[in-house]
């Protein structure tokens, strides 16, 4: 495997169930993000990790949870969600530098569906 | 807070042509600038990265400038393939919080053979 790899690629869930998004990074990175991207709207950024810390949330509800054990891997914990939350969620991953402003590589996203 | 417009929001063009694709911005102090392409369904592959002390960047067909001073950046697509149908997103990272990128709603090109 090589790049950023998501999985499921797709997911239909109901409002009630616990579903999780997991992201592998093979690049050595040290910074992961979680963006949503929903139809007519333009990428939005939810959460960042760099070196396993979370720096920033971007005012996202409690029912999605991130979690991030290591470097190589993020996880999206999903729990009691709600149709609106349907949409393509991508995954990134970037150098992490204390610079910043490098480039951000993403995976192929999981298209979820929410009923 | 920072805003991202991308104009148009489709274009379609025979193949061969040369086109450019814009990009704007509200707040003028940038990190960096990117431009990312999509295929339906799948996940963003970058282009282009413009650091804000850079003018443009180049890369085989495709050439990205950037005017921080009046918020505006172009992509420009030399002698268009039908594989260069896609969307095309513009994404904006804050100075201060550089990983933070804020994204357009994206071009949709198709290039009719």
């Amino acid at each position: 495997e090589t790049g950023v790899t998501q999985t499921p690629r797709h997911l239909v869930m109901g409002m009630t169930n616990k579903k999780s998004l997991k992201c592998e990074q093979h690049l050595g990175h040290n910074a992961m993000y979680w963006y949503k991207q929903s139809a007519k709207k333009p990428l939005e950024l939810m959460f960042v990790y760099n070196f396993k810390e979370q720096t920033e949330n971007n005012s996202v509800p409690s029912r999605f949870s991130p979690e991030c054990p290591n470097s190589s891997h993020l996880f999206l914990h999903l729990h009691t969600l709600q149709p609106e939350d349907s949409a393509l969620y991508l995954c990134a991953s970037s150098p992490g530098t204390l610079a910043g402003g490098e480039t951000q590589y993403f995976g192929p996203g999981t298209r979820l569906l929410v009923l | 807070k920072q805003e991202v417009t991308q104009i148009p929001a489709a274009l379609s063009v025979p193949e061969g042509e040369n086109l450019v694709l814009n990009c704007s911005f509200t707040d003028s102090a940038i990190y960096n600038l990117q431009w990312f392409r999509q295929d339906p369904g799948k996940g963003l592959t970058s282009l282009l990265l413009i650091q804000s002390s850079q003018r443009e960047q180049t890369s085989g067909r495709l050439n990205a400038s950037l005017d921080k001073s009046s918020g505006r950046s172009t992509l420009y697509i030399a002698a268009s393939q039908p594989g260069d149908s896609a969307t095309y997103l513009c994404a904006v990272g804050a100075s201060g919080s550089a990983r933070q990128l804020t994204f357009g709603s994206g071009t949709q090109l198709t290039v009719l053979p």
